[in-house]
């Protein structure tokens, strides 16, 4: 059963950098088996819905929401099974919860199945 | 706004049946896409409860279920337990330029 532990600085303000990271234990980083994994972030201001940032898969390969893409860096460090998410240029809009997400994709299904604990990253100035 | 649409609110008394419905389109619930569920509590990370339209995870009492058709899903809960009371997200996929991975703005359950 995989786990993931995210970390990252807070809180920010207007204009600066958002860095988070997510630490994989107790499983692949996809690079092999039927099972596809793409690490994924999903924010969600406070009091409201979820919403999809962006996914890296082992090999570096990114998707990120169209909306963001001018601000968004996904990386990912596969000797330290460790992913992260840079958001530059952040404003008051951008405070949410930051949650860190393992997306399988096996048998034609892609979900959701593993969470990071979230992180509230607030930016104020 | 929200490419999948749920509402906001719904509410049951303990032991009745409950449903929240997910209505998408054309360009995602419609294109045959998957929907898979998540249900989440207060300060906590959200959960899969639902995924490929109707299948639970392992843990997953059987009073929770789903089914699709057309543009549009929904989520059942039977038995309606003091415990369900949470939020819960649709997701999906959506092939337009709008999006990728799509959740609805998801729907508080209140146990009466």
């Amino acid at each position: 059963q995989v786990q993931l532990q995210q970390w990252g600085a807070g809180p920010l303000k207007p204009s600066e950098t958002l860095s988070l990271t997510c630490a994989i234990h107790g499983g692949s980083l996809g690079d092999g088996g039927s099972s596809a994994y793409y690490w994924s972030w999903i924010r969600q201001p406070p009091g409201k819905g979820l919403e999809w940032i962006g996914e890296i898969d082992y090999s570096g390969r990114t998707r990120y929401k169209s909306s963001l893409i001018s601000r968004v860096t996904m990386s990912i460090d596969m000797s330290q099974k460790q992913f992260s998410l840079r958001l530059n240029s952040v404003t008051a809009a951008d405070t949410a919860f930051y949650y860190c997400a393992r997306y399988e994709c096996g048998t034609g299904r892609c979900y959701f199945d593993s969470w990071g604990q979230g992180t509230l990253v607030t930016v104020s100035s | 706004q929200s490419l999948l649409t749920q509402p906001p609110s719904v509410s049951g008394a303990p032991g009745q049946r409950v449903t929240i419905s997910c209505t998408g389109s054309s360009s995602n619930i419609g294109a045959s896409y998957d929907v898979h569920w998540y249900q989440q509590f207060p300060g906590t990370a959200p959960k899969l409860l639902i995924y490929g339209d109707n299948n639970r995870p392992s843990g997953v009492p059987d009073r929770f279920s789903g089914s699709k058709s057309g543009t549009s899903a929904s989520l059942a809960i039977t038995g309606l337990q003091a415990e369900d009371e949470a939020d819960y997200y649709c997701q999906s996929f959506d092939n337009s330029l709008s999006g990728y991975v799509i959740f609805g703005g998801g729907t508080q359950l209140t146990v009466l």
